[in-house]
Protein backbone atom coordinates (compact mmCIF):
# COMPACT_ATOMS: atom_id res chain seq x y z
CA UNK A 1 0.00 0.00 0.00
CA UNK A 2 1.24 3.70 -0.57
CA UNK A 3 1.94 4.95 2.54
CA UNK A 4 1.92 9.15 2.56
CA UNK A 5 3.10 10.23 5.83
CA UNK A 6 3.24 14.00 7.26
CA UNK A 7 5.34 14.78 9.92
CA UNK A 8 2.76 16.39 12.34
CA UNK A 9 -0.89 15.76 12.79
CA UNK A 10 -1.29 18.82 15.38
CA UNK A 11 0.97 22.38 15.17
CA UNK A 12 0.58 25.60 16.86
CA UNK A 13 2.30 28.05 15.86
CA UNK A 14 2.47 31.94 16.27
CA UNK A 15 1.90 35.08 13.91
CA UNK A 16 5.12 35.92 12.15
CA UNK A 17 6.74 32.50 12.63
CA UNK A 18 8.36 30.12 9.79
CA UNK A 19 6.63 27.07 9.51
CA UNK A 20 7.41 24.17 7.26
CA UNK A 21 4.94 21.08 6.73
CA UNK A 22 6.97 18.11 5.43
CA UNK A 23 5.49 15.35 3.64
CA UNK A 24 7.04 11.86 2.44
CA UNK A 25 5.75 9.35 0.30
CA UNK A 26 7.23 5.16 -0.30
CA UNK A 27 5.90 4.62 -3.65
CA UNK A 28 8.48 6.44 -6.23
CA UNK A 29 5.65 8.45 -7.21
CA UNK A 30 6.56 11.11 -9.51
CA UNK A 31 3.84 13.77 -8.65
CA UNK A 32 2.66 15.27 -5.23
CA UNK A 33 0.61 17.80 -4.07
CA UNK A 34 -0.12 20.05 -1.27
CA UNK A 35 -4.09 21.05 -0.60
CA UNK A 36 -5.79 22.95 2.36
CA UNK A 37 -8.85 21.96 3.47
CA UNK A 38 -11.90 24.29 5.13
CA UNK A 39 -15.17 24.16 6.51
CA UNK A 40 -17.61 24.95 3.17
CA UNK A 41 -14.52 25.88 0.96
CA UNK A 42 -13.30 21.93 0.23
CA UNK A 43 -10.04 21.03 -0.90
CA UNK A 44 -8.03 23.68 -2.26
CA UNK A 45 -4.61 23.10 -4.14
CA UNK A 46 -1.91 25.43 -3.27
CA UNK A 47 1.23 23.48 -4.94
CA UNK A 48 2.14 20.88 -6.70
CA UNK A 49 5.63 19.11 -7.78
CA UNK A 50 5.82 16.51 -10.95
CA UNK A 51 9.39 16.21 -10.72
CA UNK A 52 12.53 16.86 -8.54
CA UNK A 53 13.17 20.20 -8.17
CA UNK A 54 10.19 20.98 -10.13
CA UNK A 55 7.18 22.93 -8.91
CA UNK A 56 4.23 24.74 -10.31
CA UNK A 57 1.73 27.15 -8.19
CA UNK A 58 -2.19 25.38 -7.64
CA UNK A 59 -5.46 27.84 -7.04
CA UNK A 60 -3.96 29.64 -3.83
CA UNK A 61 -0.30 29.71 -3.76
CA UNK A 62 -0.09 33.46 -1.93
CA UNK A 63 1.82 33.52 1.38
CA UNK A 64 2.95 29.98 0.77
CA UNK A 65 6.62 28.57 -0.98
CA UNK A 66 7.24 24.57 -1.59
CA UNK A 67 10.75 22.55 -2.07
CA UNK A 68 11.14 19.34 -3.61
CA UNK A 69 14.81 18.51 -3.50
CA UNK A 70 14.33 14.69 -3.32
CA UNK A 71 11.49 12.20 -5.07
CA UNK A 72 9.79 10.91 -2.27
CA UNK A 73 9.85 14.56 0.04
CA UNK A 74 7.64 17.77 -0.54
CA UNK A 75 7.58 20.30 1.78
CA UNK A 76 5.20 23.30 2.53
CA UNK A 77 6.77 26.85 4.43
CA UNK A 78 4.66 29.36 5.42
CA UNK A 79 7.24 32.40 5.19
CA UNK A 80 5.04 33.70 7.61
CA UNK A 81 2.26 32.47 9.24
CA UNK A 82 -1.01 34.67 9.74
CA UNK A 83 -4.08 33.67 11.19
CA UNK A 84 -6.00 33.02 7.74
CA UNK A 85 -3.64 29.95 7.38
CA UNK A 86 -5.11 28.13 10.18
CA UNK A 87 -6.56 24.85 8.18
CA UNK A 88 -6.19 21.21 7.81
CA UNK A 89 -2.98 20.56 5.15
CA UNK A 90 -3.25 17.27 3.22
CA UNK A 91 -0.27 16.43 1.34
CA UNK A 92 -1.37 13.93 -1.56
CA UNK A 93 0.89 12.13 -4.44
CA UNK A 94 0.22 10.21 -7.43
CA UNK A 95 1.75 8.26 -10.14
CA UNK A 96 2.57 10.00 -13.55
CA UNK A 97 0.31 8.32 -16.13
CA UNK A 98 -2.44 8.39 -12.97
CA UNK A 99 -2.30 12.12 -12.09
CA UNK A 100 -5.71 11.85 -11.17
CA UNK A 101 -5.34 8.97 -8.92
CA UNK A 102 -4.63 10.74 -5.76
CA UNK A 103 -3.36 9.05 -2.26
CA UNK A 104 -3.31 11.34 0.55
CA UNK A 105 -1.75 11.55 3.89
CA UNK A 106 -3.49 12.00 7.21
CA UNK A 107 -3.30 15.88 7.43
CA UNK A 108 -1.54 18.25 9.57
CA UNK A 109 -4.16 20.23 11.76
CA UNK A 110 -2.43 23.64 11.51
CA UNK A 111 -3.30 26.12 14.31
CA UNK A 112 -1.74 30.32 13.82
CA UNK A 113 -2.37 31.99 16.92
CA UNK B 1 -19.64 29.89 -9.17
CA UNK B 2 -17.86 27.02 -8.27
CA UNK B 3 -16.66 25.12 -10.70
CA UNK B 4 -17.90 21.60 -8.83
CA UNK B 5 -20.86 22.14 -6.44
CA UNK B 6 -21.89 19.23 -4.65
CA UNK B 7 -25.21 18.33 -2.47
CA UNK B 8 -24.53 19.88 0.34
CA UNK B 9 -26.03 17.33 3.03
CA UNK B 10 -25.63 16.17 6.02
CA UNK B 11 -26.94 12.97 5.07
CA UNK B 12 -28.82 10.29 7.62
CA UNK B 13 -30.23 7.01 6.95
CA UNK B 14 -31.17 4.02 8.28
CA UNK B 15 -28.82 1.18 7.84
CA UNK B 16 -29.83 -1.03 4.89
CA UNK B 17 -30.55 2.43 2.76
CA UNK B 18 -29.72 3.00 -0.87
CA UNK B 19 -27.69 6.47 -0.57
CA UNK B 20 -27.34 8.72 -3.26
CA UNK B 21 -24.39 11.11 -3.50
CA UNK B 22 -24.39 14.17 -6.28
CA UNK B 23 -22.03 16.44 -8.09
CA UNK B 24 -22.53 18.89 -10.76
CA UNK B 25 -19.64 20.55 -12.72
CA UNK B 26 -19.23 23.87 -15.15
CA UNK B 27 -16.10 22.85 -17.10
CA UNK B 28 -17.02 20.40 -19.83
CA UNK B 29 -13.34 19.76 -20.45
CA UNK B 30 -13.39 17.72 -17.30
CA UNK B 31 -12.97 14.12 -18.29
CA UNK B 32 -11.83 12.18 -14.81
CA UNK B 33 -14.26 12.09 -12.40
CA UNK B 34 -13.33 10.88 -8.16
CA UNK B 35 -15.00 10.12 -5.68
CA UNK B 36 -12.97 10.23 -2.45
CA UNK B 37 -13.92 9.04 0.99
CA UNK B 38 -12.85 10.79 4.07
CA UNK B 39 -13.43 9.29 7.30
CA UNK B 40 -13.22 12.09 10.38
CA UNK B 41 -9.50 12.80 11.35
CA UNK B 42 -8.34 10.98 8.32
CA UNK B 43 -7.23 12.04 5.24
CA UNK B 44 -9.36 11.32 2.18
CA UNK B 45 -9.32 7.72 0.34
CA UNK B 46 -9.62 7.23 -4.06
CA UNK B 47 -13.40 5.21 -3.99
CA UNK B 48 -14.35 5.38 -7.13
CA UNK B 49 -12.05 6.58 -10.69
CA UNK B 50 -13.90 6.82 -13.74
CA UNK B 51 -12.77 8.08 -17.14
CA UNK B 52 -15.97 10.14 -19.20
CA UNK B 53 -19.32 8.96 -19.22
CA UNK B 54 -20.82 6.13 -18.46
CA UNK B 55 -21.24 3.78 -14.64
CA UNK B 56 -18.75 1.85 -13.24
CA UNK B 57 -19.61 -0.70 -10.22
CA UNK B 58 -17.47 -2.12 -7.46
CA UNK B 59 -19.14 -3.38 -4.80
CA UNK B 60 -22.19 -2.15 -3.31
CA UNK B 61 -20.88 1.16 -5.12
CA UNK B 62 -21.46 2.47 -8.53
CA UNK B 63 -20.24 5.77 -10.00
CA UNK B 64 -22.29 7.53 -12.91
CA UNK B 65 -20.98 9.98 -14.88
CA UNK B 66 -23.41 11.84 -17.27
CA UNK B 67 -20.95 14.60 -19.12
CA UNK B 68 -24.09 15.86 -21.61
CA UNK B 69 -25.78 17.03 -18.46
CA UNK B 70 -22.54 17.72 -16.42
CA UNK B 71 -23.79 15.43 -13.60
CA UNK B 72 -21.99 12.38 -11.44
CA UNK B 73 -23.21 10.36 -8.88
CA UNK B 74 -22.33 7.86 -6.24
CA UNK B 75 -25.07 5.23 -5.31
CA UNK B 76 -23.91 2.89 -2.16
CA UNK B 77 -26.17 -0.05 -1.70
CA UNK B 78 -27.23 -1.87 1.54
CA UNK B 79 -25.30 1.15 3.50
CA UNK B 80 -23.21 0.27 6.64
CA UNK B 81 -22.45 2.28 9.45
CA UNK B 82 -19.20 1.81 8.53
CA UNK B 83 -20.02 4.21 5.33
CA UNK B 84 -20.64 6.93 7.51
CA UNK B 85 -17.74 9.57 6.36
CA UNK B 86 -17.52 12.48 4.38
CA UNK B 87 -17.61 12.07 0.55
CA UNK B 88 -15.83 14.16 -1.74
CA UNK B 89 -16.44 14.05 -5.66
CA UNK B 90 -13.61 16.02 -7.77
CA UNK B 91 -12.59 16.21 -11.29
CA UNK B 92 -10.11 16.74 -13.43
CA UNK B 93 -9.74 17.34 -17.55
CA UNK B 94 -8.44 20.26 -19.93
CA UNK B 95 -6.20 22.89 -18.93
CA UNK B 96 -6.87 21.45 -15.42
CA UNK B 97 -5.41 17.94 -16.65
CA UNK B 98 -3.50 16.26 -13.52
CA UNK B 99 -4.95 19.17 -11.15
CA UNK B 100 -7.96 17.75 -9.25
CA UNK B 101 -10.77 20.31 -8.29
CA UNK B 102 -12.73 19.02 -5.52
CA UNK B 103 -16.58 19.68 -4.07
CA UNK B 104 -16.96 20.38 -0.78
CA UNK B 105 -18.16 17.03 0.52
CA UNK B 106 -21.40 15.62 1.82
CA UNK B 107 -21.44 14.02 5.51
CA UNK B 108 -23.50 10.68 5.26
CA UNK B 109 -24.56 9.24 8.85
CA UNK B 110 -25.40 5.59 8.74
CA UNK B 111 -27.78 4.76 11.66
CA UNK B 112 -27.35 0.53 12.65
Amino acid sequence: DVKVTQSSRYLVKRTGEKVFLECVQDMDHENMFWYRQDPGLGLRLIYFSYDVKMKEKGDIPEGYSVSREKKERFSLILESASTNQTSMYLCASSLSGRREKLFFGSGTQLSVL
Amino acid sequence: QKEVEQDPGPLSVPEGAIVSLNCTYSNSAFQYFMWYRQYSRKGPELLMYTYSSGNKEDGRFTAQVDKSSKYISLFIRDSQPSDSATYLCAMSGGTNAGKSTFGDGTTLTVKP
